[in-house]
C-alpha cells in the first residue's frame, strides 16, 4: 500500500532519446509535483498540478512535459535527453498547503 | 527574495551526542517551516512542521525544532543521536498559498561517528 511510487526506479539511456517517468499517488491529494534533485543533493520544483490543472511550471526547458491524466497520476515525459538531465527525479503528492510525501524517486543517467 | 539557509552542508557528531542543526530563512512574512529526512536512495520524509502557535514543536524520531522569529531561524535539535540518524536533512519554507511553492535548502549532510 504504497502512498506515492514512481516507476521506474532506474533509468540509464543515450543522449538524445524520448523517456517517461510515471508517477501514483493512493493517498487522494489533489495536488502531484516533481522536483529534480541534482548531483550535489539540491531539490528544486520542476512542476506542480493541481486536480489535473498546471500550477507551477519553473524555468524548465520545453522537452520536458508533464501530464496528469487525474489527480492521482502525474507523468513526466523527456525529450531529446541530454547528459545534463542525469539527475534523480521525485514525484510528490499533498493534500493542500502542507505536508508533501515524496516518492522513491527515479535516478535518471544519461549517457 | 525567498531563500532558505543552512550553513552546514555537513556535520559529523558521536552516537549518543547531542545534536543541532541550523536553518536561516529569507520570506516576506513568517512561513510555514518543515525539516525533512533523506536516507540514502530514499526520497525524503518530514520530520515537523512549523505552520503557527508554540514556537517549539515536536516530531518524529525525537527530534524537535525552535521557530525564532527575532532570529528568522528553525533550528532542528535531538538530545541524543543515533547511528540510524545518519542521513541528509533539508530545511524548507512555504507555500504560503497554491501559486507559492516550497523552497528547500541545499542539506545538511549528518555523520554519525560509532
Amino acid at each position: 500500500d504504497t502512498a506515492v511510487s514512481q516507476t521506474p526506479k532506474y533509468l540509464v539511456t543515450q543522449m538524445g532519446n524520448d523517456k517517461s517517468i510515471k508517477c501514483e499517488q493512493n493517498l487522494g491529494h489533489d495536488t502531484m509535483y516533481w522536483y529534480k534533485q541534482d548531483s550535489k543533493k539540491f531539490l528544486k520544483i520542476m512542476f506542480s498540478y493541481n486536480n489535473k490543472e498546471l500550477i507551477i511550471n519553473e524555468t524548465v526547458p520545453n522537452r520536458f512535459s508533464p501530464k496528469s491524466p487525474d489527480k492521482a497520476h502525474l507523468n513526466l515525459h523527456i525529450n531529446s535527453l541530454e547528459l545534463g538531465d542525469s539527475a534523480v527525479y521525485f514525484c510528490a503528492s499533498s493534500p493542500g498547503l502542507e505536508t508533501q510525501y515524496f516518492g522513491p524517486g527515479t535516478r535518471l543517467l544519461v549517457l | 527574495a525567498q531563500s532558505v539557509t543552512q550553513p552546514d552542508i555537513h556535520i559529523t557528531v558521536s552516537e549518543g551526542a547531542s545534536l543541532e542543526l541550523r536553518c536561516n530563512y529569507s520570506y516576506g512574512a513568517t512561513p510555514y517551516l518543515f525539516w525533512y529526512v533523506q536516507s540514502p536512495g530514499q526520497g525524503l520524509q518530514l520530520l515537523l512542521k512549523y505552520f503557527s502557535g508554540d514556537t517549539l514543536v515536536q516530531g518524529i524520531k525525537g527530534f524537535e525544532a525552535e521557530f525564532k522569529r527575532s532570529q528568522s531561524s528553525f533550528n532542528l535539535r535531538k538530545p541524543s543521536v543515533h547511528w540510524s540518524d545518519a542521513a541528509e536533512y533539508f530545511c524548507a519554507v512555504g507555500p504560503m498559498n497554491r501559486d507559492d511553492k516550497i523552497i528547500f535548502g541545499k542539506g545538511t549532510r549528518l555523520h554519525i561517528l560509532p
